[in-house]
């Protein structure tokens, strides 16, 4: 089945404690990005990557890395959480410009404390 | 930058009828997709419909339909003959044809749909 899969699901952490959240995609999609949810604000990216080894900055990078080593995977790195990263993350894929829109994965609930 | 706005931060309609979810948006570029996603209680962001602002028809999906108003930038949501599974969270996006492939989402209508 073709999907986008991140874990965990659920996270609660403290803060300034590092944490990784995982991105794999198995449909070979160039695109990958990550975005956050918050009430009222929608989705906002935080990181994009058009390739391996090309990853850029999205509208909300402060706090957050990424690495693209390989083309199915995207983690998100969080080196020193604060409470204000507690948020609901999403990964997404695409194939290409062309193609439009993306792919989902089904989301990280994060709470830092 | 492009701006994505929901002016409708809830809305409910009774099952079988049919609702319209607004959104407007803004930006100096001429080509680019608009959506509308769905995001149900399990939080899974599902497309919906999906318009490439070069096509003049209005896209169908189903029950769903968009009115596309590329002068006055809206892009509205038509859900036709409501269903309890509708209950959800719908967002609508921007997509410019350019290389980061960032895609603009409005802060969200809440639907509830009533049996």
């Amino acid at each position: 089945e073709a999907q986008v899969t991140q874990n965990p699901r659920y996270l609660i952490t403290v803060t300034g404690k590092k944490l990784t959240v995982t991105c794999s995609q198995n449909m070979n999609h160039e695109y990958m990005s990550w975005y956050r949810q918050d009430p009222g604000l929608g989705l906002r990216q935080i990181y994009y990557s058009m390739n391996v080894e090309v990853t850029d900055k999205g509208d909300v990078p402060e706090g957050y890395k990424v690495s693209r080593k390989e083309k199915r995977n995207f983690p998100l790195i969080l080196e020193s959480p604060s409470p204000n990263q507690t948020s609901l993350y999403f990964c997404a894929s695409s194939l290409s410009l062309w193609q439009g829109g993306y792919t989902f994965g089904s989301g990280t609930r994060l709470t830092v404390v | 930058a492009q701006t994505v706005t929901q002016s409708q931060p809830e809305m409910s309609v009774q099952e079988a009828e049919t609702v319209t979810l607004s959104c407007t948006y803004d930006t100096s570029e001429n080509n680019y997709y608009l959506f509308w996603y769905k995001q149900p209680p399990s939080r899974q962001m599902i497309l919906v419909i999906r318009q490439e602002a070069y096509k003049q028809q209005n896209a169908t999906e189903n029950r769903f339909s968009v009115n596309f108003q590329k002068a006055a930038k809206s892009f509205s949501l038509k859900i036709s003959d409501s269903q309890l599974g509708d209950t959800a969270m719908y967002f609508c996006a921007f997509m410019k044809v350019y290389n980061n492939n960032d895609m603009r989402f409005g802060a969200g209508t809440r639907l509830t749909v009533k049996p």
